[in-house]
């Protein structure tokens, strides 16, 4: 299975833009790559998600590797409630099964 | 709100006993995941069900089982407790039968707890 890689933990000052990476070498060319992030105490929840093209929502932006071996979730000015360990997977269209969520990235905003 | 429910939100009980969680998914929504997320695995993936049929299978061990009833509500069915079961249990659903570009919509999550 396509296995992503992110750094365990970051931290961001209030306001301030955060880049988040990911790593996904073995990804296939069919493969989505989607980003949630889960607040404590609460499920996780849908940010973004993209398959060659840069994407932009209200949440963030994914900037994807020409190569597609890595992306990078951008939060333009985080706030402290964007406070939360982010998980980036990817998502096989032919096998939902084949989704895995790894440790994430806990992602810590200073005020 | 994702708009999935999942009851009970807590569930204390003991080693040798059964349970069952269960998830509404999203309105609209055909496909429910059952993840479940202790603290030194992550969140794993358990299975999958697609308008009433099992999708696909990850790591769910024999004395769990599941399915998706006719009104699309799932439940999980976990026996025979043991004390590495306890941990917190998700439903997520997303409108299409596989991956790819469909986004997963979580719940609040069961936390099930094995004395």
């Amino acid at each position: 299975d396509a296995k992503t890689t992110q750094p365990n933990s970051m931290e961001s000052n209030e306001e301030e833009p955060v880049h988040l990476p990911c790593n996904h070498s073995t990804i296939s060319g069919t493969d989505y790559i989607h980003w949630y992030r889960q607040l404590p105490s609460q499920g996780p929840e849908y940010v973004i998600h993209g398959l060659t093209s840069n994407v932009n929502n209200r949440m963030a932006s994914l900037a994807i590797a020409e190569d597609r071996k890595s992306s990078t979730l951008i939060l333009h000015r985080a706030t402290l409630r964007d406070a939360a360990v982010y998980y980036c997977i990817l998502r096989d269209p032919t096998n939902a099964g084949k989704s895995t969520f790894g440790d994430g990235t806990t992602l810590t905003v200073k005020p | 709100d994702s708009g999935v429910t999942q009851t009970p939100k807590h569930l204390i009980t003991a080693t040798g006993q059964r349970v069952t969680l269960r998830c509404s998914p999203r309105s609209g929504d055909l496909s429910v995941y059952w993840y479940q997320q202790s603290l030194d695995q992550g969140l794993q993936f358990l299975i999958q069900y697609y308008n009433g049929e099992e999708r696909a299978k990850g790591n769910i061990l024999e004395r769990f089982s599941a399915q998706q009833f006719p009104d699309l509500h799932s439940e999980l069915n976990l026996s025979s407790l043991e004390l590495g079961d306890s941990a917190l249990y998700f439903c997520a659903s997303s409108v299409s039968p596989s991956g790819g570009p469909g986004e997963l919509f979580f719940g609040e999550g069961s936390r099930l707890t094995v004395l």
